[in-house]
């Protein structure tokens, strides 16, 4: 199957900074989610991003297909942005949906 | 809140025994997936069920089985439980039938003693 690569895996951030979560894939995909699971185990479904760009609030996405990356801005960090994030891609031909290992998220005050 | 439920949250059970998992899909969704979280192998995509019919199929084991039933709600049928098998189990609901955007349920925790 495809290969799902994310990084960093641990990452520590002051609340008000910036990050930058990578997602690395093998092959073709038809579209990629980004997850949010929150310290209390619940997934939140952040963007559904295929290719192109979308903003929500101080989080945007953007997933470059033909380089077969996507990245995950978290602007001026919370301590409710901590958990891990996880992104998840269909991959084209296989009706399947494969995730990668995550990145651990801590927001100190 | 996600408008998916699942119950139970909690389920302990012993070996070889069987167990099934329910999940109510948001009002107006018809696709019901179904996940398995463990330590060692991390998330994984096991099934997806739309509008009553088997749409895709992930990692699932022969053991176990699920279905989709005319209101939509799912179940998911865990069978001869081995130790391994000890996991969280979410349920995620969408509109359409294509992997598309997902709503997930707070999860069933399953521990096989």
């Amino acid at each position: 199957g495809i290969q799902v690569e994310q990084s960093p895996p641990d990452l520590i951030l002051q609340e008000g900074a910036n990050s930058t979560l990578r997602c690395n894939f093998s092959d073709s995909v038809n579209n990629l989610q980004w997850f949010h699971q929150n310290p209390w185990g619940q997934l939140i479904n952040l963007f559904y991003i295929p290719s192109g760009t979308k903003q929500n609030g101080r989080l945007s996405a953007t997933t470059v297909a033909t380089e077969r990356y996507s990245l995950l801005y978290i602007s001026s960090s919370q301590t409710t942005d901590s958990g891990v994030y996880f992104c998840a891609v269909d991959q084209t031909g296989a009706n399947n949906l494969f995730f990668g290992t995550g990145t651990r998220l801590t927001v100190i005050p | 809140d996600s408008g998916v439920t699942q119950t139970p949250k909690h389920l302990i059970t012993a070996t070889g025994q069987r167990v099934t998992l329910r999940c109510s899909p948001r009002s107006g969704d018809l696709s019901v997936y179904w996940y398995q979280q463990s330590l060692d192998q991390g998330l994984q995509f096991l099934i997806q069920y739309y509008n009553g019919e088997e749409r895709a199929k992930g990692n699932i084991l022969e053991r176990f089985s699920a279905q989709q039933f005319p209101d939509l709600h799912s179940e998911l049928n865990l069978s001869s439980l081995e130790l391994g098998d000890s996991a969280l189990y979410f349920c995620a609901s969408s509109v359409g039938g294509s992997l598309d955007e997902q709503f997930f349920g707070p999860g069933t925790r399953l521990t096989v003693l």
